[in-house]
Order: structure tokens, then sequence, then C-alpha cells
């Protein structure tokens, strides 16, 4: 079964700055998606970025980017000029591209904090 | 931008009742999930459901749980006898496509007394 890892359970990082939130996960498939997710307090979780495993490149969103080293199963988050708006849970989550599994296996997640 | 609803937010219950947690799903996608999150613990899946039928459920959605899709807008979540450990925040998500990008809700605190 895969699994995710998010092994720190807290971050800081000052306004401007960059942070990056590590997940490493374990399966046994060579195709599958993996996400980022960000919950501001009180609210849903937002889709921050998407990679899929067979693309070789990193994914980027404005100032977020992921570094997935795929034979060391790691997909860590790279938060680039940080705002206060960023402060959240972030939660790092696998789906399989088995057919007919469509869940999201997600870590326990990381909440960052965003200093003045 | 659409947006998945989920009603109500808090909940507070008995052990041993029913409770029933809605969802209003994005408009034009076809599969809903429900997901659920123990205080300090991982968001864990509990069903898929796609053409008025479950495709994939855990282990946790035994038989004290249900979903359906009761008309063309609402998904809801029946427990059907709560118990402590039912205390949870739950998820509805939705998506297009079972391969596309799940949205999730803003999720339903449950707390069973």
């Amino acid at each position: 079964a895969q699994t995710v890892t998010q092994s720190q359970p807290e971050m800081s990082v000052q306004e401007a700055e960059t942070v990056t939130l590590s997940c490493t996960y374990d399966t046994s498939e060579s195709d599958y998606y993996l996400f980022w997710y960000k919950q501001p307090p009180s609210r849903q979780m937002i889709l921050v970025i998407r990679q899929e495993a067979y693309k070789q490149q990193n994914a980027t969103e404005n100032r977020f980017s992921v570094n997935f080293q795929k034979a060391a199963k790691s997909f860590s988050l790279k938060i680039s000029d940080s705002q206060l708006g960023d402060a959240a849970m972030y939660f790092c989550a696998y789906r399989s591209t088995t057919s007919g599994t469509y869940k999201y296996i997600f870590g326990t997640g990381t909440r960052l904090k965003v200093l003045a | 931008e659409p947006e998945v609803t989920q009603t109500p937010s808090h909940q507070v219950t008995q052990m041993g009742q029913e409770v029933i947690l809605r969802c209003v799903p994005i408009s034009n996608h076809l599969y809903f999930y429900w997901y659920r999150q123990i205080l300090g613990q991982k968001v864990e899946f509990l069903v898929s459901f796609y053409n008025n039928e479950i495709s994939e459920k855990s282990e946790i959605f035994d038989d004290q749980f249900s979903v359906e899709r009761p008309d063309g807008s609402n998904f809801t979540l029946k427990i059907r006898s709560t118990k402590l450990e039912d205390s949870a925040m739950y998820f509805c998500a939705s998506s297009e496509w079972g391969t596309e990008t799940q949205y999730f809700g803003p999720g339903t605190r449950l707390l069973v007394l």
C-alpha cells in the first residue's frame, strides 16, 4: 500500500524568504500523481501544484515549485518570496493511476507560519 | 469560481444518533468523495461515488456509513449510529472525472458526545 510522509509538523519562514516543505512517499507503482494542497485556517483545501510522475520536469506555479525526485520518492514544495497569505496547513497527497482508483492518500500536513 | 460547499460547518450529536452531512459538489463534476480527518491525524479516504453508485470505499467505510445523491445537486454522507470515534472533520470533494484534480469543500466538524 502507498504511504505519504511529511516529517515537518510545523515550519516558519520570514516574509519574502524561501521555504521548502518536505514530502516522501512509498509506492511500487511507476506512474502516479502527486499534489500539494494548501488549507488556510477554517477554509477548504486548495490545489497548489500537481506533478505527474512520468514527467521529469518539475512543476512550477508562480512562486510555488516542486523538487520531484522519483528515484528517491521525494516531492518537496518550495515557496519563494513568502507572503503572509501563504500561512496555512500544507498537505502532500498521492494518487494512483490504476483505473478505478482515484482516492488521494495524504500526509499528516505541515503547518507553515509566515513571520512579518 | 465554482466551489464545493458543505453543511453544516459544525455538528454536535449524541452517541448512537444518526447524522447526515451534506455537500454540494461543483455542478459539472461527476465524481464525488468523502474524506475524514480525526484531530491530529491524516486525512483519510472514505468513499468515492460515480454514476449513482459507490466506486471505491475504504475499510473505514463500514455498514454504519452510507452515501447518496438524493437529487441533482446534493451528495450526502449518513452515519447511522454515531460512535465517539466518529468525531472528526469530514471533507467532501468532487472532480470532473476520476482522473482529474479533486476540489475540496471546507469540511464539517462532527463532535460525538
